[in-house]
C-alpha cells in the first residue's frame, strides 16, 4: 500500500510569512496526526484528527497554527505568521482508527520548515 | 503527564559489536511501546511495536523488550553494521486518544 504523503519537502521563509504544509494519509486510515520536531528532539503532538474531527489539538499554537482534514482524507497545516522558532521538521502520521485495539502510526517523510 | 527518556543521547561503537539502548517512561499506563528510526532528513520508520501485555519482540538483528512495571524498555541491536547508523526513538502510547509521546532519541554511529 502507498504510504503517507506529505509536500512540500522543503520551505525555507522569512518570519512573518505565512506557509502550508500538506497531507494525504493511507487510504482507509481514519486518523491523521501532525507533529513538530525540532533539532534534537523527539516529535511532539500538534495536533490529532479522527476522520474530519479533532480529537486533540491541546499542544497547537493556536494564535498562530491551524489545521483542517477536508472529507476525513487529505489535511493542510498552516502556520500565520511565523517565527524563527517555528523552523522544525513537520511530520505527518496516520493510523487506523481510533479505539480498537492498540494500532500503529505510519508517518510521512515530514517537511522540513527553515524560518530566517 | 508521560515523559520519555532515552540513554545514551549519543553511542558510538565499531562495526559487529551488540548494542543496547535504552528507554524509560514515566507513567505505566500504556498501551504500547513502540521503537522508530530516523535518518537524517528522514521521516519516521517503525521498528518494533511491543504491545502492553508482552515482553519483547524480535525482528532480524533487533529485539525489544518491555517492563512496564518499571517503565522501562531495551533495543537490543547484535552484530551491528555502519548502516545501522541512524536516530532511534522510543514513543509509548497511552491516553484516552491513544497518544504517542517521545524521547528525546539516540543517535548512533556504527564506525567500518
Amino acid at each position: 500500500e502507498a504510504g503517507v504523503a506529505q509536500s512540500p519537502r522543503y520551505k525555507i521563509i522569512e518570519k512573518r510569512q505565512s506557509v502550508a504544509f500538506w497531507c494525504n494519509p493511507i487510504s482507509g486510515h481514519a486518523t491523521l496526526y501532525w507533529y513538530q520536531q525540532i533539532l534534537g528532539q523527539g516529535p511532539k503532538l500538534l495536533i490529532q484528527f479522527q476522520n474530519n474531527g479533532v480529537v486533540d489539538d491541546s499542544q497547537l499554537p493556536k494564535d498562530r497554527f491551524s489545521a483542517e482534514r477536508l472529507k476525513g482524507v487529505d489535511s493542510t497545516l498552516k502556520i500565520q505568521p511565523a517565527k524563527l522558532e517555528d523552523s522544525a521538521v513537520y511530520l505527518c502520521a496516520s493510523s487506523r482508527i481510533l479505539g480498537t485495539d492498540s494500532y500503529e502510526q505510519y508517518f510521512g517523510p515530514g517537511t522540513r520548515l527553515t524560518v530566517t | 503527564k508521560q515523559e520519555v527518556t532515552q540513554i545514551p543521547a549519543a553511542l558510538s561503537v565499531p562495526e559487529g559489536e551488540n548494542l543496547v539502548l535504552n528507554c524509560s517512561f514515566t507513567d505505566s499506563a500504556i498501551y504500547n511501546l513502540q521503537w522508530f528510526r530516523q535518518d537524517p532528513g528522514k521521516g519516521l520508520t517503525s521498528l518494533l511495536l511491543i504491545q502492553s501485555s508482552q515482553r519483547e519482540q524480535t525482528s532480524g538483528r533487533l529485539n525489544a523488550s518491555l517492563d512496564k512495571s518499571s517503565g522501562r524498555s531495551t533495543l537490543y541491536i547484535a552484530a551491528s553494521q555502519p548502516g545501522d547508523s541512524a536516530t532511534y526513538l522510543c514513543a509509548v502510547e497511552g491516553g484516552s486518544n491513544y497518544k504517542l509521546t517521545f524521547g528525546k532519541g539516540t543517535l548512533l554511529t556504527v564506525n567500518p
